[in-house]
């Protein structure tokens, strides 16, 4: 049982480019969330899924795109990168049926030079 | 009125001694209040948690204080150990049949000093 994993653990982007950060979680979690989080500036949540083939946008959804095609996967789509989306991403995921806890992963360090 | 507030930025405690962070609320629909811990590299793990119907909420070390009146909790660490040494994040949200969708405060980095 690994919990969330995410892929890469480090990335330097140049601007412009684009690129999928993966999250996949084997705790068969209904919800899953990617949150982004800037020095001082606490987590902000950028896509959140309910359920497979649902999406909705959180607090800072601009320049991003996700999908959710099996349960167990939540990949966060970053196009045409710019610096102000330099930060440290997390996926998290919970069950749904009543568990309190949310479960995240251990971060993916994206830098946008 | 999504906003948590969260104090202070930074703590330097002594061994031993006690550890205070405080959060603001203003959304009164708020009816779970967790508190994460983050240690660096990793991601951020549940510390304990608490609903608005207690004021207090202990569990080992940690304590929540919770003031509904007042829209605010704490959080305590009692005989604070250098491997307390993280950082602490308040958080609240509306919790609908299981689904979270947490607003964080921005963090407070404790050290504490052998």
């Amino acid at each position: 049982n690994a919990g969330v994993t995410q892929t890469p653990k480090f990335r330097i982007l140049k601007i412009g480019q684009s690129m999928t950060l993966q999250c996949a979680q084997d705790m068969n979690h209904n919800y899953m969330y990617w949150y982004r989080q800037d020095p001082g500036m606490g987590l902000k949540l950028i896509y959140y899924s309910v359920g497979a083939g649902i999406t909705d946008k959180g607090e800072v959804p601009n320049g991003y795109n996700v999908s959710r095609s099996t349960t167990e996967d939540f990949p966060l789509r970053l196009e045409l990168a710019a610096p102000s989306q330099t930060s440290v991403y997390f996926c998290a995921s919970i069950t749904g049926e009543g568990g309190n806890t949310i479960y995240f992963g251990e971060g993916s360090w994206l830098t946008v030079v | 009125q999504q906003q948590v507030k969260q104090s202070p930025q930074s703590l330097i405690v002594q061994k031993g001694g006690i550890s205070i962070i405080n959060c603001a609320y203003e959304n009164t629909a708020f009816d779970y209040f967790p508190w994460y811990q983050q240690f660096p590299g990793k991601g951020p793990a549940l510390l304990i948690a608490i609903r608005p119907d207690v004021s207090e909420k202990k569990e080992g070390r940690f304590t929540i204080s919770f003031n509904k009146s007042a829209k605010q909790f704490s959080l305590h660490i009692m005989d604070s150990q250098p491997g307390d040494s993280a950082t602490y994040f308040c958080a609240a949200s509306i919790r609908n049949t299981g689904f979270q969708k947490l607003v964080f405060g921005t963090g407070t980095r404790l050290l504490v000093s052998p």
